[in-house]
């Protein structure tokens, strides 16, 4: 079936650095993708909408400077936190949707030291 | 932003026994689903109950949606150990985006 993959699985970066993390739909086109980020014992907050070919659409409160979404072609979608900061570690989590499906990716634990 | 509220926050119940976990949302849906997470990992896509049904079963898994009261129930029979985690609703707003509930940390003790 349809599977989304993310990667890294586990990243750790410095305070200041940029990180990116891929969000690849395997075997389908997915025009749109989502992005999320869960703290640790929270629930999951949608950071954004990846469109293929445009700017993503943000969330209230998501800085779109600090957490940039590039959508080049239509099986993969990345983000980048830029100047990372420690408050910035956490879970990120993708998801793309064919049909009436919505697929997840692995996630991605973040961690800036 | 948070769709809604889910109670309890936590449930410890003991192997054997029902859990039943609740959800409630603010706005118009097209779809509620819920989802399992374990701990650090991603999710699992449990059940999806369309905005013009009322009940749906899978295996041990039974969802209730009352879209009159915004709110959805999620009863796990039968539970068992490896049921232990957390569980989230979410709701479909518009085309595969989803706004999850605050989720349910479930703990089954053998």
């Amino acid at each position: 079936g349809a599977v989304v993959s993310q990667h890294p699985s586990r990243v750790i970066c410095k305070s200041g650095t940029s990180v990116k993390i891929e969000c690849r739909s395997l075997d389908f086109q997915a025009t749109t993708m989502f992005w999320y980020r869960q703290f640790p014992k929270q629930s999951l907050m949608l950071m954004a909408t990846s469109n293929e070919g445009s700017k993503a659409t943000y969330e209230q409160g998501v800085e779109k400077d600090k957490f940039l979404i590039n959508h080049a072609s239509l099986t993969l979608s990345t983000l980048t936190v830029t100047s990372a900061h420690p408050e910035d570690s956490s879970f990120y989590i993708c998801s793309g949707d064919i049909g009436n499906t919505i697929y997840f990716g692995e996630g991605s634990w973040l961690t800036v030291v | 932003s948070q769709q809604g509220e889910e109670d309890p926050q936590a449930l410890s119940i003991q192997e054997g026994e029902n859990a039943t976990m609740n959800c409630s949302y603010k706005t118009s849906i097209n779809n509620l689903q819920w989802y399992r997470q374990n701990s650090g990992r991603g999710l699992v896509h449990l059940i999806l109950i369309r905005s013009n049904e009322r009940e749906k079963h899978s295996g041990r898994l039974r969802v209730t949606l009352d879209t009159s009261k915004k709110s959805s129930s999620l009863l796990i029979t039968a539970s068992r150990a490896a049921d232990t985690a957390s569980y989230f609703c979410a709701t479909e707003v518009k085309g595969g985006k989803l706004i999850f509930g605050q989720g349910t940390e479930l703990s089954v003790k053998p």
